[in-house]
């Protein structure tokens, strides 16, 4: 299996722009998982699906981000309008429900906003 | 869940056992201890998980005391590639609650 598969792997954009990451889990897994990582917060969950529902959102920092799970093969997590604030590495995870200690992390995207 | 403690960095000389520490005073008793970790500017990943019985698979052993209150990571013969941040996670595992949440961890640094 190729492990969870995240695009871009870097992103670059202007503050105020649109900004899509993807992801897409390993196949079989129905548990998905968005982080953010940055130095001063450290590893923070955003919102994860269970069976393409979102389950806990609460991470979510506010309405400029969101997440969707359309099939059981894709996510995206969106940011609209970008702010500086929100350079960050973004890492997508999956894992089977009911052994979600076994979280399998993407290789992340690394965002800059400027 | 449970707060957990960790040294923030450690040093190992490569082929030795690495012994990471954490303190998790306030486990309840459907608390797992997980232990994960993140080589730079990669992912996670998992490591190993345990109740109360010590555990032990191809990449690491989990050591829990009998009061449940502490554990240690060890790594028995440290390589260089073993050089990450390592994570102690504790958490009640049941269907509804699939979240990890990561502390600052200890940076484990291998020394040739």
């Amino acid at each position: 299996d190729a492990g969870v598969i995240q695009s871009p792997r870097h992103e670059v954009t202007e503050m105020g722009q649109e900004v899509t990451l993807r992801c897409k889990p390993i196949s079989g897994h129905n548990s998905l998982f968005w982080y953010r990582q940055t130095m001063m917060r450290g590893l923070e969950l955003l919102i994860y699906f269970n069976n393409n529902v979102p389950i806990d959102d609460s991470g979510m920092p506010e309405d400029r981000f969101s997440a969707k799970m359309p099939n059981a093969s894709f996510s995206t997590l969106k940011i609209q309008p970008s702010e500086p604030r929100d350079s960050a590495v973004y890492f997508c995870a999956s894992s089977l429900t009911g052994e979600a200690y076994e979280q399998y992390f993407g290789p992340g995207t690394r965002l800059t906003v400027t | 869940d449970a707060k957990t403690t960790q040294p923030p960095s450690m040093d190992c000389a490569e082929g030795r056992a690495a012994n990471l520490p954490c303190n998790h005073s306030t486990i309840s008793g459907n608390e797992y201890v997980y232990w994960y970790r993140q080589i730079h500017s990669q992912g996670p990943q998992y490591i190993i998980h345990g109740l109360k019985n010590n555990e032990t698979n191809e990449m690491a052993s989990l050591i829990i005391t009998e009061d449940r209150k502490s554990s240690t990571l060890i790594l028995p013969h440290a390589t260089l590639r073993d050089t990450a941040v390592y994570y102690c996670i504790v958490r009640v595992a049941n269907f509804g609650n699939e979240k990890l949440t990561f502390g600052t961890g200890t940076r484990l640094t291998i020394i040739p």
